[in-house]
């Protein structure tokens, strides 16, 4: 089946400094779809970026991720965090015809030190 | 703005009783999904629907159930409750097709003592 494994735990980085999650993935389906979603305390998550493009970068709230067939990778970055992007961050994948469920890695819970 | 709305917010219950979670969306989707969220295990699909009056089983759907009355509404059913299913309890919806986002509700925190 899909599935889509990412970096987990517990990831502390001090403020100004860069940070990159890792997101892999294995499918066998080409109409794929992949997802990073934050989920900032006793919220809901919400999307962060999306993308089903390959080696196309997306970028939204100063985070990017490139799509990466080739490596079945579509990790997420940011240059220069800051303290209010402490949060969950969830990488997912969505493939055509599985009644378009969302594959979720586990997630990992970024905190941004001062 | 996408709108997911779930009740209750909170909940405690006793094990071996009947729990309803509710969802309601007003964003005019057809698909509508349950999920658990639990620490270390993260956001898992318990049972999902693309239709009113029919649901289907996601990947942890032991111990719940689903009803689907109309395209708006989704609920939850606890029929014996247990204490591993002490978790938050998120309800999401979103249009078909692979690259659409799914939308999710503010999540229901339940507690089984």
């Amino acid at each position: 089946g899909d599935s889509v494994t990412q970096t987990e735990g517990l990831v502390t980085v001090t403020e100004g400094l860069p940070v990159m999650l890792n997101c892999t993935y294995q499918t066998a389906y080409s109409d794929v779809a992949f997802f990073w979603y934050v989920q900032y305390l006793n919220e809901a998550p919400k999307l962060l970026l999306r993308s089903s493009t390959d080696n196309k970068r997306t970028e939204h709230q100063g985070f990017h991720a490139t799509l990466h067939k080739s490596s079945s990778s579509f990790h997420l970055q940011k240059s220069s965090v800051q303290l209010s992007d402490s949060a969950l961050y969830y990488c997912a994948l969505r493939v055509q015809g599985t009644g378009s469920k969302l594959s979720f890695g586990k997630g990992a819970k970024l905190t941004v030190s001062p | 703005e996408a709108a997911v709305t779930q009740s209750p917010r909170s909940k405690v219950a006793v094990t071996g009783g009947k729990v309803t979670l509710s969802c309601h969306q007003t964003n005019n989707h057809d698909y509508m999904y349950w999920y658990r969220q639990d620490t270390g295990h993260g956001l898992r699909l318990i049972h999902y629907s693309y239709v009113a009056d029919s649901t289907e089983k996601g990947d942890i759907p032991d111990g719940y159930k689903a009803s689907r009355p109309s395209q708006e509404n989704f609920s939850l059913i606890l029929e014996l409750a247990s204490l591993s299913q002490t978790a938050v309890y998120f309800c999401a919806s979103s249009l078909g097709g692979y690259s659409y986002e799914q939308y999710f509700g503010p999540g229901t925190r339940l507690t089984v003592l």
